[in-house]
């Protein structure tokens, strides 16, 4: 079975500094897909960004970025330039290739202070 | 586009009555599935339907646990005889997966549920 690791519960920086969110994960497999979902107060999932990890080059969404390692079977998150409304619950995710089922970390609540 | 949508947003119930969740998906979305977020397990699978089969159920806890979707659109998770260990947030997610490509899933504000 996957599992995925988030290593820091909590984490808390200033608005505009860049912060690096933790995800390891255990597989098997070979062909599989890595999410980061951002999770507000208002409970919605949304997609921050993903991986596919037959992909050699980082994903990037403006100013979120990965930093995929597959040999370690690391997948961190690198937010710039933080803003307020980055505050939140931040969740890494594994699917194998044809499960259709994500796992899921424990989460690192991200607080951005002004 | 309107996006997943769940409905009631919250329920209260008393232990041993029987609740009904629903879940709206993306128009056009044939994947559909169901999620159970908790302070104790996190976020865990539940079920998975495509169309209206659902060829993963490994995630439902037990038998009290059932889920269906209708007309490949709406699906309702019933939880009967419900006990305090199945408060939870239950969150729905819909996708445009075929069988052969992962795709991202999109989620809805869950419902929050509340056994007493």
């Amino acid at each position: 079975a996957q599992t995925v690791t988030q290593s820091q519960p909590e984490m808390s920086v200033q608005e505009a500094e860049t912060v690096t969110l933790s995800c390891t994960y255990d597989t098997s497999e070979n062909n599989y897909y890595l999410f980061w979902y951002k999770q507000p107060p208002s409970r919605q999932m949304i997609l921050v960004i993903r991986q596919e990890a037959y992909k050699q080059q980082n994903a990037t969404e403006n100013r979120f970025s990965v930093n995929f390692q597959k040999a370690a079977k690391s997948f961190s998150l690198k937010i710039s330039d933080s803003q307020l409304g980055d505050t939140a619950m931040y969740f890494c995710a594994f699917m194998k290739q044809g499960a259709q089922k994500l796992v899921f970390g424990q989460g690192t609540r991200l607080t951005i202070n002004p | 586009g309107a996006g997943v949508s769940q409905s009631p947003s919250n329920k209260v119930t008393e232990k041993g009555k029987d609740v009904e969740l629903r879940c709206d998906p993306i128009s056009g979305h044939t994947a559909l599935y169901w999620y159970r977020q908790s302070l104790g397990q996190g976020l865990e699978f539940l079920i998975y339907f495509q169309g209206n089969s659902a060829p993963d159920k490994s995630g439902l806890p037990s038998d009290r646990f059932s889920a269906e979707r209708t007309g490949g659109s709406v699906s309702t998770l019933t939880i009967q005889r419900t006990q305090q260990e199945d408060s939870a947030v239950y969150l729905c997610a819909s996708s445009l997966a075929s069988v052969m490509l992962e795709e991202t899933q999109y989620f809805g504000p869950g419902t929050r549920l509340l056994v007493l």
